[in-house]
Order: C-alpha cells, then structure tokens, then sequence
C-alpha cells in the first residue's frame, strides 16, 4: 500500500499569514502516461464531511478560493493557504488515488494562533 | 445540485450485520465509480471500498480490513449504492461517508453512523 505522510500534526498560523501543509507518499503517484499527479487535498471542518479542494495536485475543485494552492510532483506534495482566513479552520488531508487501495494522510489540523 | 444521502447506520452488536444505503441525485449516477470512506469518531479518513461503473464490469475493490466481510453493490436504475456489512467489529465503529469517484473524491454525503457495540 501506499503511505501518505503529512507534516506537521498540526500548525497555528495568524490571521492573513500562510499556512504551509505538506504530504509524502510512499511511491510515486504520477501516471507517465497522462502526466498526472493522482493526488487530492480535502479540509474537513468539525461536524461536516470533507471537501474537495485540489485534484491532479494542483488544480482548484470549482468554487475553492484562490488563496488555496497545491503544489508538487511524484512523491512530494504541498497545500498552501496563502492568507489564512477564520473560515479555514479545519482539518486538511492528502489523499492518493493512483491506486487501490486509497489511502490519506493523518490529517493535518491548522488553528488561528 | 448534486447529493449524497446516506441511511441505514445503527448500533449493533459485534458478530452483527448492518446494510448501508447511499441515494444518489442530481449527476447520472451510472456513469460514476462509488466509493465508500469511513472515519472512526476522532480519527482519520479511512477507505473501504469502491466499486467502478458498468463500463467498468461492476468491478469492486476493498481495504484489507474489512475484505472478506464487507461487500459493495449498486443499483444504477434506483441511483443507489450499498454496503453490506457482515461480521462486524468494534473496531468497525464509525462514521460511513458515501463518496463520488472524479478526479479525486469530488462528492460527499453527511455519513451514516455504525456503532459496534455489546
């Protein structure tokens, strides 16, 4: 299987500050053939389900503010919230899809320092 | 608007069978991969299972932990998914999210909760 590490546990940012988020997987997730990264980032807030924020990577699911961004390549990955926002408060997961079985990162919960 | 709603979950007792099911509106249901994800109260996203489209021959996968008791199943004209939950655990406790396979898991239902208890 493939293990998806995130770091760190946890983060406390200021408000308009960045917010930094990152995400290793054990093998590469790159798919030669289409030149993508099978690789998706979900917030989930307490009480609610998760939501899509990136797919591919790096590409913005419809409706996620542009502050959100992700980054990276083949085992190596970033989610950044370039101005934190109250709203944000949430928990993020990484989450491979480059096979069977599925498998996500720890979680990583970000807080208004 | 797209919508997943999940029904079925309850207590039951360890050694025990529950049924989960997912209606499925505003997509074409039967164009999409079904995926079933499950978080344990104060833990982490864990998969279960998915299963792909007709195009796909209804093929179904599994996580290692619940293969063997847990079968995936769908039903294209009622646009409803299932789990079959047979020989539960408490370990099995959890909230159970029905989920539409895009790019990445792009639709969520408000889960279901299992408990798995004596």
């Amino acid at each position: 299987d493939i293990v998806m590490t995130q770091s760190p546990d946890s983060l406390a940012v200021s408000l308009g500050e960045r917010a930094t988020i990152n995400c290793k997987s054990s093998q590469s997730v790159l798919y030669s053939s289409n030149n993508k990264n099978y690789l998706g980032w979900y917030q989930q807030k307490p009480g609610q389900p998760p939501k899509l924020l990136i797919y591919w990577a790096s590409t913005r699911e419809a409706g996620v503010p542009d502050r959100f961004s992700g980054s990276g390549s083949v085992t190596d990955f970033t989610l950044t919230i370039s101005s934190l926002q109250a709203e944000d408060v949430a928990v993020y997961y990484c989450q491979q899809y480059f096979v069977t079985p599925r498998t996500f990162g720890q979680g990583t919960k970000v807080e208004i320092k | 608007e797209m919508q997943l709603v999940e029904s079925g979950g309850g207590l039951v007792q360890p050694g025990g069978s529950l049924r989960l099911s997912c209606a499925a509106s505003g997509f074409t249901f039967s164009d999409h991969q079904m995926e079933w994800v499950r978080q344990a109260p104060g833990k982490g996203l864990e998969w279960v299972g998915r299963i792909r489209n007709k195009a796909n021959s209804y093929t179904t996968d599994y996580a290692a932990s619940v293969k063997g008791r847990f079968t995936i199943s769908r039903d294209d004209s009622k646009n409803s998914l299932y789990l079959q939950m047979n020989s539960l655990k408490t370990e099995d406790t959890a909230m159970y999210y029905c989920t539409r396979y895009y790019y990445g898991l792009d639709v969520w239902g408000q889960g279901t909760t299992v408990t798995v208890s004596s």
